[in-house]
């Protein structure tokens, strides 16, 4: 069955970086994007970004340009998502979430998700 | 503040039915059928229990409907059972800005 599998909480000081994985089995990997998604406690969701592990592009929101970084590899079916400059309201919870259609060229909607990373930014 | 505005809270008691709403845009919700929901029991990773406003994933019980009028959205769930109290929230693609934006969440309490 397809799962999600991400790295485990992290404690991060402002201006640091982080760097979350997510393990994908159960699926050929390289046909689907996967989505970060983060959730600050107590707020909604927040749609960071999206790479096709199709062909590699990648499109992040634009309220995170030039903070973030999304890639993937194939050899390992793992997904990474690096945000940069870190400041104290990027504590949240970060998803990452599989593209509902093979080979999209977008996101149109999440099947499967992983079970969240808490990132902490506190100095 | 959420692209898509949904009831803070529902309740029922077991056996009963309860709509949460969805409500977007023109450019969301109402211009797309690719509005999905999603089940989040606490600390556990969200379930996906609609896509493409009314169809269930396999395994996705048949108590579970999704339908859509104008800009709002609905998920319905008939028959309440405990197992169903959880977090629900909804998410639909979007031609202006981000490409997916979601609800704020619902809090369904199974009395």
């Amino acid at each position: 069955q397809v799962q999600l599998v991400q790295s485990g909480p992290e404690v991060k000081k402002p201006g640091a970086s982080v760097k979350v994985s997510c393990k994908a089995s159960g699926y050929t990997f390289s046909s689907y994007g996967i989505s970060w998604v983060r959730q600050v406690p107590g707020q909604g969701l927040e749609w960071m970004g999206w790479i096709s592990a199709y062909n590699g592009n990648a499109d992040y929101a634009q309220s995170l340009q030039g903070r973030v970084t999304m890639t993937t590899d194939t050899s390992t079916n793992m997904a990474f998502m690096e945000l940069r400059s870190l400041r104290s309201d990027d504590t949240a919870v970060y998803y990452c979430a599989r593209d509902r259609y093979p080979r999209s060229q977008t996101v149109l909607g999440f099947d499967y998700w992983g079970q969240g990373t808490l990132v902490n930014v506190s100095s | 503040q959420s692209a898509l505005t949904q009831p803070a809270s529902v309740s029922g008691s077991p056996g009963q039915s309860i709509t949460i709403s969805c409500t977007g845009t023109s450019t969301d919700v109402g211009s797309y059928n690719f509005v999905s929901w999603h089940q989040q029991h606490p600390g556990k990773a969200p379930k996906l229990v609609i896509f493409e406003v009314n169809k269930r994933p396999s395994g996705v019980s048949n108590r579970f409907s999704g339908s859509k009028s104008g800009n709002t959205a609905s998920l319905t769930i008939s028959g309440l059972q405990a197992e169903d109290e959880a977090d629900y929230f909804c998410s639909s693609f979007a031609h202006i800005g981000a490409p997916v934006v979601f609800g704020g969440g619902t809090k369904l309490t199974v009395l």
